[in-house]
């Protein structure tokens, strides 16, 4: 069955500090990729996608992500924090059309 | 174009009651999934509909869950009876596809119960 393990559970920076995000899954055959965002009082939106192509995928507000298929990884980035990027994010894999989604990283950005 | 539509938003049941939730996906989309997220947790995937059939069911309870999604459209979750550990927000969401270019999923609002 695959799996998707997100290693922080809750992440705090400064704004203007880098940020990464890690995830990783594990299915060996092809997958789709996502990000989704959940911020304060708001439904979970789509942040960014992968499913072929170009393994570095660019999402909103200045968001990146890159698939390493070597490692079963899809790290989120953004050079530059906001307070307004104060969310949960979530990793998720779609493998033969069934989706798992990892247990979310809480983000706060202090002003 | 509207979002997904899911009723009631909140829902305060005792243990042993029933209770039904409404989702409403985007029009045109083929895929409906329910999910339950348990607070500190990610969505978990209940069950999967592609029209109206059901594609992926494997960790919906089926002793006290149940879902249909009649003509392919509109879909409703029901648990009966419900347990303490049954309280959730209860997530649907739709795609347009089940996989590939095209899958990224849709989410509602949700619906928070809580069992007393």
């Amino acid at each position: 069955a695959q799996s998707v393990s997100q290693h922080n559970h809750h992440v705090i920076l400064s704004e203007a500090a880098s940020l990464e995000l890690g995830c990783n899954y594990s299915y060996g055959g092809t997958v789709n990729l996502f990000w989704y965002v959940q911020y304060p009082g708001q439904h979970l939106q789509l942040l960014l996608k992968y499913f072929s192509g170009d393994p570095l995928v660019k999402g909103i507000k200045g968001f990146e992500a890159e698939f390493i298929k070597s490692k079963f990884s899809f790290n989120l980035r953004k050079p530059s924090v906001q307070w307004s990027d104060t969310a949960e994010y979530f990793c998720a894999v779609n493998a033969n059309g069934k989706s798992t989604f990892g247990d979310g990283t809480t983000l706060t950005v202090k002003p | 174009e509207a979002g997904v539509a899911q009723s009631p938003r909140y829902k305060i049941i005792e243990k042993r009651q029933s209770v039904a939730f409404w989702c409403n996906p985007i029009s045109g989309h083929a895929t409906l999934y329910w999910y339950q997220q348990i607070l500190g947790q990610g969505p978990k995937l209940l069950i999967q509909f592609q029209n109206n059939g059901v594609v992926d069911d494997s960790q919906l309870p089926k002793d006290r869950f149940s879902a249909e999604r009649l003509k392919g459209v509109d879909s409703t979750l029901k648990i009966q009876p419900a347990k303490l550990e049954d309280s959730a927000v209860y997530l649907c969401a739709s795609s347009f596809r089940l996989a590939g270019a095209g899958n990224e999923q849709f989410f509602g609002p949700g619906t928070r119960l809580t069992v007393l």
